[in-house]
């Protein structure tokens, strides 16, 4: 089963560049990493996928290193509104249960 | 397009009364995902459908649990009888089945059940 690591939460400021580290040591070859986003209230949302080396979207970046062990989601200048959970998921739907299931996620705070 | 619908928003219930909550996934997705929410354990998924048949219901809590898909524009999730320790977000989520297809969730039902 490809578990995947977080921290629990995160602290950070308004204007600062956030980087969250999700580790996947059991990643197959053929697994994306997707990153999803939780708001009080609602359901999780998409936020970016990636295969390898570096995806950016105009929310966020994620940083993949070669041996795909890890990922990192970066999110530039954050604001208060992107206080959050954030998951890592690897896999994708052919991988069945095991590339669905949400960890505990990060919660990021950012402070004014 | 109008996302993934949800009904009802909330819903309150007594103890052993039957719950029927109700999930109109985006059209063309053919993946289709009930998950469960409460703050002791995290999302959990609890079954999900492709092309409207049962994939894994093995995280469907017990048989009080059961969930249907008669067709590509609709799914329920029912419980019955429903027990306080139901209380949870329950959320749908679909999806188009190709390699990098995110999931695409509703906005939930907050269940309470007393």
């Amino acid at each position: 089963l490809a578990k995947t690591t977080q921290p629990i939460s995160m602290d950070s400021y308004e204007g600062q560049e956030v980087n969250i580290t999700c580790s996947h040591n059991n990643i197959a070859t053929n697994d994306y990493i997707t990153w999803y986003q939780q708001f009080p209230s609602q359901g999780p949302r998409f936020i970016i996928q990636g295969y390898k080396t570096k995806v950016t979207n105009e929310v966020a970046s994620l940083f993949i290193p070669a041996d795909r062990k890890s990922s990192t989601l970066s999110l530039p200048r954050v604001s208060l509104s992107d206080t959050a959970v954030y998951y890592c998921l690897v896999g994708d739907i052919s991988a069945g249960r095991r590339a669905l299931t949400f960890g505990s996620g990060t919660r990021l705070q950012v402070q004014p | 397009d109008a996302g993934v619908i949800q009904s009802p928003r909330h819903e309150v219930t007594e103890m052993g009364q039957e719950v029927t909550l109700r999930c109109k996934p985006i059209s063309g997705h053919d993946y289709l995902f009930w998950y469960r929410q409460t703050m002791m354990r995290g999302l959990e998924l609890l079954i999900y459908f492709n092309n409207n048949v049962p994939i894994d219901d093995s995280g469907m809590p017990e048989d009080r649990f059961s969930a249907k898909m008669p067709n590509a524009s609709f799914s329920t999730l029912k419980i019955q009888p429903s027990e306080p320790r139901d209380s949870a977000v329950y959320f749908c989520a679909s999806s188009f089945g190709g390699e990098v297809s995110p999931l695409h969730f509703g906005n939930g039902t907050r269940l309470t059940v007393t």
